[in-house]
């Protein structure tokens, strides 16, 4: 049973556009959530994250909206870039588990010029 | 340059070799990890160590052997693998919780054959 899911596998985006990209999750003992982004034959980076006591948390480009209510957050990018082509990871962890991030399968990014 | 360095990068094997793979760090990390990543599915944590003590192992066939023999070095010892072990591992390290800035390898691509 996924605890965190990606339910797009790939997104296509034309640059200059917002991206969307989308994570749900069950279990309501998250309480913190990042998002990584992985370019292929390197390992994933750490991009953003979000605490649960917040809504929304931005950087940049990069905004991750939390909506605990319904067990689901989103990363936007905006505007999209070329360079954000990407495999997106969403990851959650509960409070205790020190070492467990939940991981989804990953969102393909791709921005068209 | 991530921080976090695994060799070797790609790795051909037979069901009967032995192989290692090596990760290391030097960012003062108190804990690492090895993630599986197979195509379309999450990352799957297999082991992880916390001041060179193991302290998770997520159900992993003996086959996969993990060494940690300083908080700066982690290996996985490999023997008598299976094609269906074809994957990325991927070595991560982060401060001891774990839960801000996972730094990850850039992975050895391992093939079975």
């Amino acid at each position: 049973d996924q605890q965190v899911k990606q339910n797009s596998p790939s997104l296509s985006v034309q640059e200059g556009r917002i991206s969307i990209l989308n994570c749900d999750y069950t279990n309501s003992m998250f309480d913190y959530f990042l998002w990584y982004k992985k370019y292929p034959a390197e390992g994933p980076t750490f991009l953003i994250s979000i605490s649960s006591i917040k809504d929304k948390n931005e950087d940049g480009r990069f905004t991750v909206f939390l909506n605990k209510s319904a067990k689901h957050l989103s990363l936007h990018i905006v505007p999209s870039q070329p360079g954000d082509s990407a495999v997106y990871f969403c990851a959650a962890s509960a409070l205790g588990s020190n070492y467990q991030l939940i991981w989804g399968a990953g969102t393909k990014l791709i921005i068209k010029p | 340059e991530t921080g976090v360095t695994q060799t070797p990068r790609h790795l051909v094997m037979g069901m009967t070799n032995k192989k290692s793979l090596k990760c290391e760090q030097h960012l003062g990390h108190n804990a690492m990890y090895w993630y599986k990543q197979s195509a379309k599915k999450p990352l799957e944590l297999m082991f992880v160590y916390s001041l060179e003590e193991r302290v998770e192992n997520n159900s992993v066939p003996s086959r996969f052997s993990p060494e940690c023999p300083n908080s700066s070095h982690l290996f996985l010892h490999l023997h008598t693998l299976q094609p269906e072990d074809s994957a990325l591992y991927l070595c991560a390290s982060s401060p001891l919780g774990g839960d801000y800035g996972y730094t990850f390898g850039s992975g050895t691509r391992l093939t079975v054959v």
